[in-house]
């Protein structure tokens, strides 16, 4: 089964530096999203992404984030200057076009880890 | 408005037992509402979903019960069994802008 991948699988980086969240969606996906979930809580939306365009932000997704779809396979999520509260489990998803509430389909998530 | 609110925050149940867990929302233009289902190290996974123009939906031993009136929907677990264990997270999302907004998740543990 075809299935969303990210990498790394943990990233360690010191504050204020950038760093940079992989993701290969599903093949013929065309909607991806990025989520993230602080240790013991819910996940959150970040952003959403259709058309080599930003479809929707979180109110965390400030200036400090972007978001990239750099070939037909991947799509990045940038931090260009990390602080302590980024840690968190990042998550790409993708859903196929078509109707809207196609299931989302999840990475098992990178952990990100600023010191 | 945006919330979804979801309990209990941890349940332990006996193989064979049913698991039950509940979310409530406030926003009526959610029109979609998936469960996921994540193991430890691993990325949500989609359970099952429902739309409120049906009040249940099963698949399997999994069911879930949508009360559009009271705005709030339930995932039973049949004979629950050890490789249920999980965090279980409910979800609504609307129709257009597609974002899922989950509950806080409930941690599950089925004891044989």
């Amino acid at each position: 089964e075809p299935e969303v991948t990210q990498t790394p699988s943990h990233q360690v980086t010191q504050m204020g530096q950038e760093v940079i969240l992989r993701c290969v969606p599903i093949s013929n996906h065309l909607y991806f999203y990025w989520y993230r979930q602080i240790l013991g809580q819910k996940v959150e939306f970040l952003v959403s992404f259709y058309n080599n365009e930003i479809s929707e932000k979180s109110e965390i997704f400030d200036d400090q984030f972007s978001v990239e779809r750099p070939d037909g396979s991947n799509f990045t999520l940038k931090i260009r200057s990390t602080k302590l509260e980024d840690s968190a489990m990042y998550f790409c998803a993708s859903r196929e076009m078509g109707i809207a509430n196609q299931p989302q389909h999840f990475g098992d998530g990178t952990r990100l880890s600023i010191l | 408005q945006q919330q979804v609110k979801q309990s209990p925050q941890s349940l332990i149940v006996q193989k064979g037992g049913i698991s039950i867990i509940n979310c409530a929302y406030e926003n009526t233009a959610f029109d979609y509402f998936p469960w996921y289902q994540q193991f430890p190290g691993k990325g949500p996974a989609l359970l099952i979903a429902i739309r409120p123009d049906v009040s249940e939906k099963k698949e399997g031993r999994f069911t879930i019960s949508f009360n559009k009136s009271a705005k709030q929907f339930s995932l039973h677990i049949m004979d629950s069994q050890p490789g249920d264990s999980a965090t279980y997270f409910c979800a609504a999302s609307r129709g257009n802008t597609d974002k899922l907004i989950f509950g806080t998740g409930t941690r599950l543990q089925v004891f044989p």
